[in-house]
């Protein structure tokens, strides 16, 4: 089936640090990925959606300059996480999708980011 | 934004019954989707049903889907302990997906 792999999938760092965390379809080209983010015991909201090759679409309240996202190519995209503060600490999930194909979205398995 | 609500928010069985989780919606939709997280892992895609289909299998899982009442339900027979995880339903309305708040099954040994 297919797979996406999602990197790191912890990151501890401290307030002011910028992180990134890529999300990559391993046997599939990824039309679309999105970006979600999950509090705990809560369903995960969509931050944005990206498209290869396009800016990507943020969903509302979502800062695009504190949330960087780049979708380089069909496989990889990318979230950095700029000048994290404790607030932005929690559960970072990506997804992706070749919309060509018809197919469901399939998820990496997360990213959980702590701010000091 | 949240697009789907979930009941129950918990569910707590004995191992052998069966569990049935039901989601609800608001807008109209293409596809609806079931999806699994266990704790602090990502989403595992179980099965998805059409907005022209009423029913559909997958092993032990029967879901079924009521448009008129924007409904759907996921019902987990013979339920097993690793079968505890949260069950997510996701509305795709022309690729925007949403995801309900979800129910967490706890499936006691």
């Amino acid at each position: 089936g297919a797979v996406v792999s999602q990197h790191p999938s912890w990151v501890i760092c401290k307030s002011g640090t910028s992180v990134k965390i890529e999300c990559r379809s391993l046997d599939f080209q990824a039309t679309t990925m999105f970006w979600y983010r999950q509090f705990p015991k809560q369903s995960l909201m969509l931050m944005a959606t990206s498209n290869e090759g396009s800016k990507a679409t943020y969903e509302q309240g979502v800062e695009k300059d504190k949330f960087l996202i780049n979708h380089a190519s069909l496989t990889l995209s990318t979230l950095t996480v700029t000048s994290a503060h404790p607030e932005d600490s929690s559960f970072y999930i990506c997804s992706a999708q070749d919309r060509a194909s018809n197919q469901p979205q399939h998820f990496g398995d997360g990213t959980r980011l702590s701010i000091l | 934004s949240q697009q789907g609500e979930e009941d129950p928010q918990a569910l707590s069985i004995q191992e052998g019954e069966n569990a049935t989780m039901n989601c609800s919606y608001k807008t109209s939709i293409n596809n609806l989707q079931w999806y699994r997280q266990n704790s602090g892992r990502g989403l595992v895609h179980l099965i998805l049903i059409r907005s022209n289909e009423r029913e559909k299998h997958s092993g032990r899982l029967r879901v079924t889907l009521d448009t008129s009442k924007k409904s759907s339900s996921l019902l987990i027979t013979a339920s097993r302990a690793a079968d505890t995880a949260s069950y997510f339903c996701a509305t795709d309305d022309n690729n925007d997906m949403r995801f309900g708040a979800g129910t967490r099954l706890t499936v006691k040994p």
